[in-house]
């Protein structure tokens, strides 16, 4: 069983650029959260995603947004890039959301750093 | 707002020995699940053990266990017989079993070494 896909794994990007990151769930999952990584901050949640529409939102400015597909794949685009948005992205699915069993599979990561 | 605590920056412990990893969290809920993942330099992280508050018992999965302590809020990770393969990064997380949301609370993590 596939685990959960993220792409692009490195990318560069300079400042007022914009970049898209995407993230393939673990078949059948169909909730998707990301998380941006920093070593100042640390983990820090973003948004979450279930059946195409946005369950919740951490305390990211408007710049970070994110979509969900039918088929449960999810982008999350960052418009505008300061260099505090370099980080790691980290996006997880899991099988359901109500669920207290609910256990979160994490991707590799996007490693995105802003020149 | 759940904030998770984790006092320990860095531990380290010799191959084959025993290491403790401390979090404590603050929390108002009554309903909620505590978790370890760990991250090894492949960045990935990956799910270690994981605990229902409404359960006593301790969780154990192989050679990890915590000590789960409600009343003090705490909740470490007791390492057994550690191997090489287990120096990473560990990171105790908090998630509500009372509102539906599916985030996680992290705390700032542990960074393990494994002497050999």
């Amino acid at each position: 069983k596939a685990g959960v896909t993220q792409t692009p794994r490195y990318l560069i990007k300079t400042r007022g650029q914009q970049v898209t990151l995407s993230c393939s769930p673990i078949s059948g999952h169909r909730s998707v959260s990301w998380y941006q990584q920093t070593p100042g901050q640390g983990l820090q949640f973003l948004f979450e995603y279930f059946s195409e529409t946005q369950r919740n939102k951490g305390n990211f400015p408007g710049r970070f947004s994110g979509r969900q597909f039918s088929n449960s794949r999810s982008e999350m685009n960052v418009s505008t890039l300061e260099l505090g948005d370099s980080a790691l992205y980290l996006c997880a699915s899991s099988l359901a959301v109500d669920s207290g069993a609910n256990v979160l599979t994490f991707g590799a990561g996007s490693r995105l750093t802003v020149l | 707002a759940q904030t998770v605590t984790q006092s320990q920056p860095e531990m380290s412990v010799q191959e084959a020995e025993t290491v403790t990893l401390s979090c404590t969290y603050d929390t108002s809920e009554s309903d909620y699940y505590l978790f370890w993942y760990k991250q090894p330099p492949s960045r990935q992280m990956i799910l270690v053990i994981r605990q229902e508050a409404y359960k006593q018992q301790n969780a154990t999965e192989n050679r990890f266990s915590v000590n789960f302590q409600k009343a003090a809020k705490s909740f470490s990770l007791k390492i057994s017989d550690s191997q090489l393969g287990d120096a990473a990064m560990y990171f105790c997380a908090y998630r509500s079993g009372e509102t539906g949301a599916n985030n996680l609370f992290f705390g700032t993590g542990t960074r393990l070494t494994v002497i050999p």
